[in-house]
């Protein structure tokens, strides 16, 4: 079945700055790629995604690539804020009704 | 966007009691609905697939005997901890998708945090 991998665990920038967060997954067959923003006691909160279709897509400050070669993608923070702090999963899945596979999570500080 | 709740939002129990768990769709009908489970500090592990009208498909590890799913209609799905166990206490999320809605989003409900005593 799917593994999605993350890294880094943890991650502190200074407030301003921007996050990078990275993910691998192993079933080439997946197609659809979530990213989600938990914050304590809370539902997962779809922050942006993106289709095997689409090298990339933006929404404001937050970006996401993909290499369906490499079987990467990233998630990108530009001009962090406070309430950027949270913990973050990225989840790969194969189709629409399929389930969700999430990895570990990033624990995103931004600091003053 | 589609609504999904979940009650109780948090439950206290005793070691070997059973507590139920319930996940509806408010605003469209989910053939399909995922449970999972979530540790402190760690991420959401996909427990099972509920499924409306059939039996569930659990994760490898997980026992179906233990954690009972019934998705009887096409709006809830209930999850059942049998005989609980102060290792089960853990923070229980449901989600499904709209399936009337092109995207491939899934909504989640809000959880239910479970504390075995």
């Amino acid at each position: 079945g799917e593994n999605v991998e993350q890294h880094p665990s943890t991650l502190s920038v200074q407030e301003g700055d921007s996050a990078v967060i990275k993910c691998t997954y192993s079933d080439s067959a997946s197609n659809y790629f979530p990213w989600y923003k938990q914050e304590l006691g809370k539902r997962p909160q779809l922050i942006i995604d993106i289709r095997s279709n689409v090298g990339e897509k933006k929404d404001q400050r937050i970006a996401v690539t993909l290499n369906k070669t490499a079987k990467h993608f990233s998630l990108h923070i530009t001009e962090t804020q406070p309430e950027d702090s949270a913990v973050y999963f990225c989840a790969a899945t194969l189709n629409r009704d399929d389930k969700i596979i999430f990895g570990k999570g990033t624990r995103l500080h931004i600091l003053p | 966007g589609a609504v999904v709740s979940q009650h109780p939002s948090w439950v206290i129990c005793k070691s070997g009691t059973s507590v139920k768990i319930e996940c509806r769709s408010l605003d469209f009908q989910a053939t399909t609905m995922f449970w999972y489970r979530q540790f402190p500090k760690q991420s959401l592990m996909l427990m099972a697939t509920s499924n409306e009208g059939s039996k569930a498909t659990y994760e490898q590890g997980v026992e179906k005997d233990k954690f009972l799913i019934n998705h009887a209609s096409l709006t809830l799905s209930t999850l059942t901890v049998t005989s609980a166990h102060p290792e089960d206490s853990s923070f229980y999320i449901c989600s499904a998708r709209d399936p009337g809605l092109w995207s491939y989003e899934q909504y989640f409900g809000p959880g239910t945090r479970l504390t075995v005593t």
